[in-house]
């Protein structure tokens, strides 16, 4: 059971606008900043966005984040196919004193 | 090329250790923050550990006592000694490097798999 709560999939056609949820409490993301880190099949996770809505140099400004109270999402837009992957979402619990993810969601492109 | 690799994994019966590394290089090893990550098969990620420049240490709860992180900063080498395995822990073990600027761990090895079986 992980702290983070995140829907286990998700689905989008090539240029629909997708949004990844992911919901936490007081200790984690309503205190703390999110990141997100895309999954593709068979290799490590990568950094996709930092500080709730920051890109990293290198990802597309296809991909934006946001946070509000103690949940934060993910939104992809213009998806493409490459963009089939898992999607974890992550932050630091003040109660726990550990970094914590969300279970993750699949994100497949029809 | 800034690069992580892995190394030391394998098969361990329950109550077994194993100590695994993780190479650094393309970067100045000693000026970041480095960190273990786990994924069980088919499953999320899990934080297991983090040691600072300074040599400070973190864990959760779920691995504290059990698991050892340390570095070698003239070796560019991260280790994570693992002692009294249960099948629980059998996973892809990721090294990360923490990247201040961003504060997330924006560089990650390849992973080294490990198994407990009997």
């Amino acid at each position: 059971q992980s702290v983070l709560t995140q829907p286990t999939s998700a689905s989008g056609t090539p240029g629909q606008r997708v949004t990844l949820s992911c919901s936490g409490s007081s200790s984690n993301i309503g205190s703390n900043y999110v990141y997100w880190y895309q999954q593709l099949p068979g290799t490590a996770p990568k950094l996709l966005m930092y500080r709730n809505h920051q890109r990293p140099s290198g990802v597309p400004d296809r991909f934006s984040g946001s946070k509000s109270g103690t949940s934060a999402s993910l939104a992809i837009s213009g998806l493409r196919s490459e963009d089939e992957a898992d999607y974890y979402c992550a932050t630091w619990d003040d109660s726990l004193s550990a970094v914590v993810f969300g279970g993750g969601t699949k994100l497949t492109v029809l | 090329e800034v690069q992580l690799v892995e190394s030391g994994g394998g098969l361990v019966p329950p109550g077994g250790s194993l100590r695994l590394s993780c190479a650094a290089s393309g970067f100045t090893f000693s000026r970041y923050d480095m960190h273990w990550v786990r994924q069980g098969i088919g499953q999320g990620l899990e934080w297991i550990s983090g040691i600072g420049t300074a040599g400070d240490t973190y864990y959760p709860g779920s691995v504290k006592g059990r698991f050892t992180i340390s570095r070698e900063d003239d070796k560019n080498s991260l280790y994570l000694q693992v002692d009294s395995l249960r099948a629980e822990d059998t996973a892809v073990y990721y090294c990360a490097r923490r990247f201040q600027t961003y504060d997330a761990f924006d560089i990650w090895g390849q992973g080294t798999m490990v198994t407990v079986t009997s």
